[in-house]
């Protein structure tokens, strides 16, 4: 099956810094989604973005398929930024998600 | 709209024991799946359904059965329960059927198997 790799497994931040993380997958994709785990334990959805670039406020997700990474950068960062952040892929049909093991992220103050 | 909702929050077993977990959408999509997460680790797909009254396996099957009689619902069964599945147990679901495919989750169960 598709393996999943997401990098840094941990990162401390001061409030106000900016964070990359990476996800790479070992196959193609038709699809690779970001979630936020918050605190209790909540997973939301942040990006569906098998492809190309998206920005949502303070967040943006780029994919580049054909290099089998993706990156999610976090501008400004706050304290309910804190959580873990899961990249996960699907190849073929039905959306059968491969997820990594997470980022685990905590902004200080 | 309550997105996915699941039932219960939290159980304890004894070992042998058995129970069914409830995941419930209302947001009319096609396809639901169950999911396990385990200290440290990502969510790992144990049974997932692509439609009313079809169930698949997923990556960790074993032990768990599932059923999708109505389509906002996917039950998943344990029958003889194992420390091993002690975990916290999500469940998604998404559009399918050439919608979009983002995956939306219930808040998850807490299951302890004594």
């Amino acid at each position: 099956g598709i393996q999943v790799e997401q990098s840094p497994p941990d990162l401390i931040l001061q409030e106000g810094a900016n964070s990359t993380l990476r996800c790479n997958f070992s196959d193609s994709v038709n699809n690779l989604q970001w979630f936020h785990q918050n605190p209790w334990g909540q997973l939301i959805n942040l990006f569906y973005i098998p492809s190309g670039t998206k920005q949502n406020g303070r967040l943006s997700a780029t994919t580049v398929a054909t290099e089998r990474y993706s990156l999610l950068y976090i501008s400004s960062s706050q304290t309910t930024d804190s959580g873990v952040y899961f990249c996960a892929v699907a190849a073929g049909t039905a959306s059968k998600l491969t997820f990594g093991t997470g980022t685990r992220l905590q902004v200080t103050l | 709209n309550a997105g996915v909702t699941q039932t219960p929050k939290f159980r304890v077993l004894k070992t042998g024991q058995s129970m069914t977990l409830l995941c419930a959408q209302d947001m009319n999509h096609e396809y639901m799946y169950w999911y396990r997460q385990d200290p440290g680790m990502g969510l790992r797909l144990i049974h997932y359904s692509v439609g009313e009254g079809t169930t698949a396996k997923g990556e960790v099957p074993d032990g768990y059965n599932v059923s999708r009689l109505k389509k906002q619902n996917f039950l998943l069964g344990l029958e003889s329960a194992a420390p091993s599945q002690t975990s916290v147990y999500f469940c998604a679901s998404t559009p399918g059927r050439g919608g979009t495919d983002t995956q939306y989750f219930g808040p998850g169960t807490r299951l302890t198997v004594l």
